[in-house]
């Protein structure tokens, strides 16, 4: 499907656990981004990156890890999960670096028991 | 630490009414505001803004940036049921390494019959 895709959708997993949520994007944009969303924090970023091999933290990066081997895909890695991990994951690219949009995509909702 | 404040955190109104949606920031590198509208999904893109006193519309909204009193708003007229959601504004601010959004924690509009 043409746009960016996230995969799992819903994902339940328990404390400790690795998990890796996919993000895909069809566009061949430079930009990708992850961010989770929670109650009473809006979205946060919690790593980009600016191209192929290129990645950086964002403002809650503890306990996440990121690669990004090809340009369409940007996984996120939850290498112990917990709990305070529990969330709703969105990933978004762009074109470029700044003044422009980030397209969003639909979102992975994790549940850490 | 870049700061974006959204207010009123949320509001009920009567299809037909206007309303009016405050976006405030405290960032250091300002680049653009972007203002995005999230159902239950992932968030979609309506405006950004980057020069000041200039009013962006599109059918039923529009908005404004004001860059010397560092805000924003969004303005719906003629609201119709359709128009509830949660409105997100962010700020791109220049950070070492690129671009980077803040968002904030969203105004939650809903519009009644």
């Amino acid at each position: 499907d043409a746009g960016i895709t996230q995969s799992p959708r819903y994902k339940i997993t328990e404390t400790g656990r690795q998990v890796t949520l996919m993000c895909h994007q069809t566009w061949s944009h430079s930009y990708m981004f992850w961010y989770r969303q929670d109650l009473g924090h809006g979205l946060r970023l919690i790593y980009y990156s600016a191209a192929a091999d290129i990645t950086d933290k964002g403002e809650v990066p503890d306990g996440y890890v990121v690669s990004r081997s090809k340009t369409e895909n940007f996984p996120l890695t939850l290498e112990s999960a917990t709990r305070s991990q529990t969330s709703v994951y969105f990933c978004a690219s762009s074109v470029l670096a700044g003044y422009n949009e980030q397209f969003f995509g639909p979102g992975t909702r994790l549940t850490v028991l | 630490e870049d700061k974006v404040v959204q207010s009123p955190l949320s509001l009920v109104v009567h299809e037909g009414d206007t309303v009016t949606l405050n976006c405030s920031y405290e960032v250091t590198n300002f680049r653009s505001l972007l203002w995005y509208k999230q159902e239950k999904k992932a968030p979609t893109f309506l405006f950004m803004l980057t020069s000041s006193g200039i009013e962006k519309k599109s059918g039923r909204l529009s908005s404004i940036l004001d860059k010397k009193e560092l805000f924003s708003i969004l303005n719906i007229t003629a609201t119709q049921t359709g128009d509830s959601a949660i409105y997100l504004c962010a700020v791109e601010a220049h950070k070492g390494g690129g671009n980077k959004l803040t968002f904030g924690t969203g105004t939650q509009l809903k519009v009644e019959l």
